[in-house]
């Protein structure tokens, strides 16, 4: 079964500083993966989206990179926000189980102003 | 893109009753999703329920405990039966419109048992 994992678990920075959170997965045999934040009492809003062929993706101030062969994936977030605090997840579709998706325990990023 | 709505949005309900979520999404899709998230946990599958058929269930999880419904292409329900204080969870409907596809996600709903 995959595993998924996300480092740091929780990640504080001073606005205006460029950081990147980590996601790292056991099976390196997916799909595509993908990348969410989660705000308090909300629901999952999806930010990028890399397929399994690609090697990074970017929007906006956001670039996400996917190696398959390490199992690795991070999400760089340019010049931060204090809107930006939110919990950030990691997930992995698998290519054997359909729409099957695994998710990471996440990042908690705080902006400080 | 997808637009979900879930109803409700949160609820306080007593072990050993019932409750039923509501997912509704703004066009015609062929898969949704049902997800879990308890506290200070990451999001697990549930099942997937596809229009016309039985839903799939994951490992884990059985049909008696979180019965599906999916009677059209824009609607699903979720039962959480007989709750306990365990199943306290945020319980999330999404959606994704082809395999390989963003998933979008309903707001979610936060069930506390009592």
């Amino acid at each position: 079964k995959q595993e998924v994992t996300q480092i740091p678990a929780a990640l504080s920075v001073p606005e205006g500083e460029n950081l990147v959170l980590n996601c790292s997965f056991t099976d390196s045999a997916i799909y595509n993966l993908q990348w969410f934040r989660q705000d308090p009492g909300k629901g999952l809003t999806s930010l990028l989206l890399i397929q399994s062929s690609q090697r990074e993706q970017t929007s906006g101030r956001l670039n996400a990179s996917l190696d398959k062969s390490s199992g690795r994936s991070t999400l760089y977030i340019a010049a931060s926000q204090p809107g930006d605090s939110a919990t950030y997840l990691c997930a992995v579709g698998e290519a054997d189980t359909g729409n099957q998706f695994y998710f990471g325990t996440g990042t908690s990023l705080t902006v400080i102003p | 893109s997808a637009v979900i709505s879930q109803k409700p949005s949160r609820d306080i309900c007593q072990r050993g009753t019932s409750l039923t979520i509501q997912c509704q999404v703004d066009s015609q899709v062929t898969m949704m999703f049902w997800y879990r998230q308890q506290p200070g946990q990451s999001l697990t599958l549930i099942a997937t329920a596809n229009q016309g058929s039985e839903a799939t269930y994951e490992s884990g999880f059985v049909i008696d405990k979180f019965p599906i419904s999916r009677p059209n292409l824009t609607f699903s329900t979720l039962t959480v039966s007989n709750m306990s204080p365990e199943d306290s969870s945020i319980y999330l409907c999404s959606v994704d419109r082809d395999r390989g596809d963003t998933q979008y996600f309903g707001p979610g709903t936060r069930l506390t048992v009592l």
